[in-house]
Order: structure tokens, then sequence, then C-alpha cells
């Protein structure tokens, strides 16, 4: 079974503030994608990355996709309060469309 | 519709109930899937749909959970003899996500939540 950790579970930050979260595993995986849930819905994707060491930006998110293809982060650059919410990551592999979602960090940006 | 459809939105039963949801993927794609959320957690994978077959159960918990897709399209999650420990939030996506992809975005429904009394 491959699991997914992330970290921290838990993040409160003032507006303005930068932070990073990590998504980490033991096994490979071909694609990782992170996605963003607010209460009462259903999780939306962010980004997809794919190359060991990729760097995706998104605005003030920029994404890393580890050399070995078994971890990932997300930093956030001065963060807002319309960025709270579940942040997760989810990996599969070719030939199995299986996405694993990762235990989940929950962001809160205090104005 | 535009999204993923998912009905009911909030579902209460008793422990021992049958439980059907309901999941009305986008309209053309191919893939279906169904997970379960706890609060605060990421989502469990339970089951995935490729056209009307079930391509992966691997996450289903036990022989009281069964989906189908019986046109490909629309799917039903069936829940028997509920427990208390069946309550969570369960969500369906849906994607144009190829078979052997491993790319595509999955589109989630708001998902269902059962509460099992």
């Amino acid at each position: 079974t491959q699991l997914l950790e992330q970290s921290p579970q838990f993040l409160s930050i003032q507006e303005g503030e930068n932070l990073t979260v990590y998504c980490n595993s033991s096994s490979v995986f071909s694609s990782l994608q992170w996605y963003r849930q607010e209460p009462g819905e259903g999780p939306v994707l962010l980004v997809t990355v794919v190359t060991g060491g990729e760097v995706k930006k998104l605005k003030r998110l920029t994404f890393q996709f580890g050399d070995a293809r078994k971890d990932s982060s997300l930093h956030i650059t001065a963060a807002q309060p319309g960025d709270t919410g579940l942040y997760l990551c989810a990996g599969s592999n070719f030939g199995n469309e299986k996405l694993t979602f990762g235990t989940g960090t929950r962001l809160t940006i205090i104005p | 519709g535009a999204g993923v459809s998912q009905t009911p939105s909030n579902k209460v039963t008793e422990k021992g109930k049958y439980v059907e949801l309901r999941c009305d993927p986008i309209s053309g794609h191919t893939a279906l899937y169904w997970y379960r959320q706890s609060l605060g957690q990421g989502p469990e994978f339970l089951i995935y749909f490729q056209g009307t077959g079930a391509a992966d159960d691997s996450g289903l918990p036990n022989d009281r959970f069964f989906a189908v897709r019986p046109e490909g399209s629309v799917s039903t999650l069936k829940i028997q003899r509920t427990e208390r420990g069946d309550s969570a939030v369960y969500l369906c996506a849906s994607s144009s996500r190829l078979a052997d992809s491993n790319t595509g975005e999955l589109f989630f429904g708001e998902g269902s939540r059962l509460t099992v009394l």
C-alpha cells in the first residue's frame, strides 16, 4: 500500500507570511497532484507534476516534485485569507489510474 | 449539468439500514471514482470505473459495499447493513483520464454526507 504523509497536519499563520507544506512517501509515484478543498466542497486540482525535480508556479504558489519522485512540497508566498483550506497531495502510477491521497494539511490564514 | 452531481447531499440513517448514494458525472467522462473522506482527513479510495466496468475495487472495505455503473454514466454506491463506522462524506469524481494514464484531472462532486446513528 502506498502512503502519502503530509506535514504539518495543521498550520495557522498570519496574512502576509510564507509557508511550506510537505508531502512524503516511501514509494515512487509517476505523477503527483495537489488539490485544495474548502468546507462542503470536493477537492479542486491546483497542479500536476510528472518529472523528478520539476518546479511549477501558480501565482504565489510554488510546487516542487522531488528528484526521486517520492516527495513534493507546496510553498505559498505572502499568504492571503483566500488561501485557507485543506491542501491534499495525491499520487498515481502509470498503468494504475487509482489516485492515492495524502493525509492533508489544514491551512488557516489569519487576517 | 456542468459538474459532478451527487445525491443526496445528506443522508441520516439507522444502524443496519440499506443506503444508496448516486453520482452523475460530467458528460463524456469515461472514468468515475468513489472516495470516502472522514473529517479532516484525505479522501480514501473505494472503487474506480472505466466505462461500465469496475477496473479497480480494491478500496471497498468489505462486502457490504458495492457500486455499479450499468450504462457507463451514472453510478450508485450501495451500502448494506450500515454501521456507525460508515459515517463519512462519500465523494464521487469523474475524469476524462484514459486507461494506462497517470495524469488527468479529477473533477469532484460536493459529496454525500452519510451519518449512521
